[in-house]
């Protein structure tokens, strides 16, 4: 079955604890994201990666960091986690886009509720 | 400026009605795409429908079907009888070429709308 898989989907954690969430996906897509969602602000996208190796940063990206190793995996890393970081998290990825055309959807993961207290 | 705008943050609809949820964007591109997802209360963002900006005919899929008004440049979700597992924030995406941001090849997104069907 074609997924997105990110763990965990929930954690708490203290604030300066370093933290990684993992994100896997098994359908050989080159793009993959990161966004974090909070009430009454949608959807921001916190990095992104074209490829292996390419990654750069999304709409707010301070206080996170990425890394794309290898094309399946995409894990997001907070070094220093903080309250405001608190929100819900959703790793993402989606097929190239061909001339005209970009009907290959984002492919999200279940999500990750995460808590800085 | 919000290059995609959902103007209701919050509708109540009878159960078997049918719904519109608006969207309307913003691009100078001729070549883009547009995306509706559903988020019921559990939270899993569930890909319901694509247009693309080249296609003539409004897209379906199922209950659902995107009315494409590209001249006005909206792209309103249509829920045709409406559920009670229908209830959940709905949003809308676009995706436009590399160069016009984005993320870079990436969804920009609307801030959603709380759909409710009441029975």
């Amino acid at each position: 079955e074609a997924q997105v898989t990110q763990n965990p989907r929930y954690l708490i954690t203290v604030t300066g604890k370093k933290l990684t969430v993992t994100c896997s996906q098994n359908m050989n897509h080159e793009y993959m994201s990161w966004y974090r969602q909070d009430p009454g602000l949608g959807l921001r996208q916190i990095y992104y990666s074209m490829n292996v190796e390419v990654t750069d940063k999304g709409d707010v990206p301070e206080g996170y960091k990425v890394s794309r190793k290898e094309k399946r995996n995409f894990p997001l890393i907070l070094e220093s986690p903080s309250p405001n970081q608190t929100s819900l998290y959703f790793c993402a990825s989606m097929g190239r886009a061909t001339e005209n055309s970009y009907n290959s959807p984002l492919h999200f993961g279940n999500g990750t509720r995460l808590t800085v207290t | 400026a919000q290059k995609i705008t959902q103007t209701q943050p919050g509708m109540f609809v009878q159960e078997k009605e049918a719904v519109t949820l608006d969207c309307t964007y913003d691009t100078s591109d001729q070549s883009y795409g547009l995306f509706w997802y559903k988020q019921p209360s559990s939270g899993e963002m569930i890909f319901l429908i694509y247009q693309g900006s080249y296609d003539e005919q409004n897209a379906t899929e199922g209950r659902y079907s995107l009315n494409f008004q590209k001249a006005r440049k909206s792209a309103n979700l249509v829920i045709s009888a409406s559920q009670l597992g229908d209830s959940a924030m709905y949003f809308c995406a676009m995706r436009e070429p590399t160069y016009s941001g984005g993320g870079a090849d990436g969804l920009t997104f609307g801030k959603g709308t709380h759909l409710i069907i009441q029975p």
